[in-house]
């Protein structure tokens, strides 16, 4: 079954104390993507990745960081999470090119208290 | 002013009701994404439309690449198309999306 699986799905934390958020996808797609989705401001692309080791910042790439050393896996770390980044995130992947399906992970709900 | 826009924010309409959701953009596009979100979070795509005229079901839609405009349509709805639905543009290449915020629809008995 196609899947985009990100881990945790929820969590609660404290400021400064770093955290990874993990997605995976099993289809083999070239672009991985984070957003993040807040109340009146919708979802807003964080990061993405056009292939193993490319890397560029999305709209609101400030206080986190990614990685994309294998083509399935692509974290998205927050080093010292502050309360404003408190939101629902999603990851999503999809083939190359711009005619092709997105495919979204369930979301992560993150709270930084 | 936002690139994506969506109308109506919010609708609730009744069992059967067509129901039409609005999205226009402002930026050159390769692709528009009609995506739904029900409530718990999860999002599905449903539509990616770069011309013309979909159909899947109950669902069409439609974009107008001149003038800039898409439309959601549901015919016959039901209650379990209550959700929240997004409309999202492509520019460029696919890993770069701007996206609408979103119609929230209430379809009840």
């Amino acid at each position: 079954e196609a899947q985009v699986t990100q881990n945790p799905r929820y969590l609660i934390t404290v400021t400064g104390k770093k955290l990874t958020v993990t997605c995976s996808q099993n289809m083999n797609h070239e672009y991985m993507s984070w957003y993040r989705q807040d109340p009146g401001l919708g979802l807003r692309q964080i990061y993405y990745s056009m292939n193993v080791e490319v890397t560029d910042k999305g709209d609101v790439p400030e206080g986190y960081k990614v990685s994309r050393k294998e083509k399935r896996n692509f974290p998205l770390i927050l080093e010292s999470p502050s309360p404003n980044q408190t939101s629902l995130y999603f990851c999503a992947s999809s083939r190359a090119g711009s005619g092709n399906t997105i495919y979204f992970g369930e979301g992560s709900w993150l709270t930084v208290v | 002013k936002n690139e994506v826009e969506q109308s109506p924010q919010n609708l609730t309409a009744q069992e059967g009701e067509f129901i039409t959701i609005n999205c226009s953009y402002s930026v050159g596009i390769s692709a528009l994404h009609w995506l739904q979100q029900h409530p718990g979070g999860g999002i599905v795509s449903l539509f990616m439309l770069s011309s013309g005229k979909k159909k899947h079901g109950r669902l069409i839609a439609t974009i107008n690449i001149q003038e800039k405009h898409s439309s959601l349509h549901i015919t016959a709805s039901h209650p379990r198309d209550s959700a929240v639905y997004i409309c999202a543009v492509s520019s460029g290449t696919a890993s770069k999306l701007t996206f609408g915020t979103g119609t929230r629809l209430q379809v009840t008995l």
